[in-house]
Formats: C-alpha cells, sequence, structure tokens
C-alpha cells in the first residue's frame, strides 16, 4: 500500500460526543500504535499493538479512551464523551514488528477539535 | 518506568552555526534510541537510530551511557532543517515512547 492512512483527516466535534478515529496500517505491518500530539506535550503514547498479544493499553489518559485492532489490520480509536482537552492530532503508526530497531511509519494524522 | 526528556522546547540558531539537540533518558535495561523529525506540512519520520551509528543529512547522535544521554549534533546547520525533533526511546517489549519534542529554527 501506499503508507499509514489515517481518517478523517478532521475531526470537528461537540463536547460530549463520542468519536472514532480509523488507522490502516502498512500491509503485513503487525506492529500499531496510537499517539497524541499537542502543543506542550509532545508525542503522547496511547495504546500498542502486537500481533496476537494483548496490547499495550498504559498511556491511555481516562477510561473514555479505547481502541481495537480487528483480524490484525485496521485499527479505531474510539473516544467517548469527548471533552475539550481531548483536542489534539491523534497519530498512528505501524512497524513490521521483528524488532526493537525498526523504524516507524507515521499517518498524517486525525486533527481533533472539540467545541 | 522509562523516560525520555528533551528540555529545550525551541532552540534557535543561525545559518551555519552548530546545532545541538538534547535528550536524556532513564531506562533500566540496554537502550534503543531514535530521532525523528517532522517537517512542516509532513509526516513524522525517522531520522536516524543509535544501533545505525550513520549520518543522515549530517546530524548525528552518540549514545553515552554514564550521561543517559543520546545528543543530535550538526557541525552547520542549514534554513531547511528547521523542523519539530523529538527523541525516542524502544522499550524490551518495542514500545517507543517519545520526548516532548524540540523545535528547530534555523534563521538565515
Amino acid at each position: 500500500g501506499a503508507g499509514v492512512s489515517q481518517s478523517p483527516s478532521n475531526k470537528v466535534t461537540e463536547k460530549g460526543k463520542d468519536v472514532e478515529l480509523r488507522c490502516d496500517p502498512i500491509s503485513g505491518h503487525t506492529a500499531l500504535y496510537w499517539y497524541r500530539q499537542s502543543l506542550g506535550q509532545g508525542l503522547e503514547f496511547l495504546i500498542y499493538f502486537q500481533g496476537n498479544s494483548a496490547p499495550d493499553k498504559s498511556g491511555l489518559p481516562s477510561d473514555r479512551f479505547s481502541a481495537e485492532r480487528t483480524g490484525g489490520s485496521v485499527s479505531t480509536l474510539t473516544i467517548q464523551r469527548t471533552q475539550q482537552e481531548d483536542s489534539a492530532v491523534y497519530l498512528c503508526a505501524s512497524s513490521p514488528g521483528q524488532g526493537r530497531f525498526e523504524k516507524l511509519f507515521f499517518g498524517s494524522g486525525t486533527q481533533l477539535s472539540v467545541l | 518506568a522509562q523516560r525520555v526528556t528533551q528540555p529545550e522546547k525551541l532552540l534557535s540558531v543561525f545559518k551555519g552555526a552548530p546545532v545541538e539537540l538534547k535528550c536524556n533518558y532513564s531506562y533500566s535495561g540496554s537502550p534503543e534510541l531514535f530521532w525523528y523529525v517532522q517537517y512542516s506540512r509532513q509526516r513524522l519520520q525517522l531520522l536516524l537510530r543509535h544501533i545505525s551509528r550513520e549520518s543522515i543529512k549530517g546530524f548525528t547522535a552518540d549514545l553515552n551511557k554514564g550521561e543517559t544521554s543520546f545528543h543530535l549534533k550538526k557541525p552547520f546547520a542549514q534554513e531547511e532543517d528547521s523542523a519539530m525533533y523529538y527523541c525516542a526511546l524502544a522499550d524490551s517489549s518495542y514500545k517507543l515512547i517519545f520526548g516532548s519534542g524540540t523545535r528547530l529554527l534555523v534563521r538565515p
């Protein structure tokens, strides 16, 4: 494929609404990451999927955040009852998942604005 | 727990001046470190990784285990180096943790 694809590229929502962000990783990549990028906070780790292993959810900021990865490919990040502080760019990345030395391939992100 | 610290939010230099972007890490195991870069309106991408010991676009980074540092250096900055730079550490589960980033501004 062309690379990691994220949709939508921009999402404007009202406070209290739920949103779903989608990530299509590079075909064959077993590792998939979600990060949140905001001014002053840098790149904040959210969740990490590696093959069939249980995901590492240690970065999810609250129980309003969840993510799943269906069939080892597409992933969806869901934010329930959005708050204004959730406004940020949500980045997805994937890698082959063969070792610590690999580089991550990033998507172009979803800009989320909560009004 | 592992942590990556980039103490400078913004670094401004003139073209031709040397650049050093600081990165310190905290990790109990053997670290695997990276520098990623995001140019304006482009995707975040790998610049270089510790294991490769390479020089990319004139940038180098040396792992100093004694000082737990992995500073990024370039002897002569160019305007096209202006970007956001992130230091990152991969732990034993391959999870990649990033620092808060440093914005490099190279002035003409």
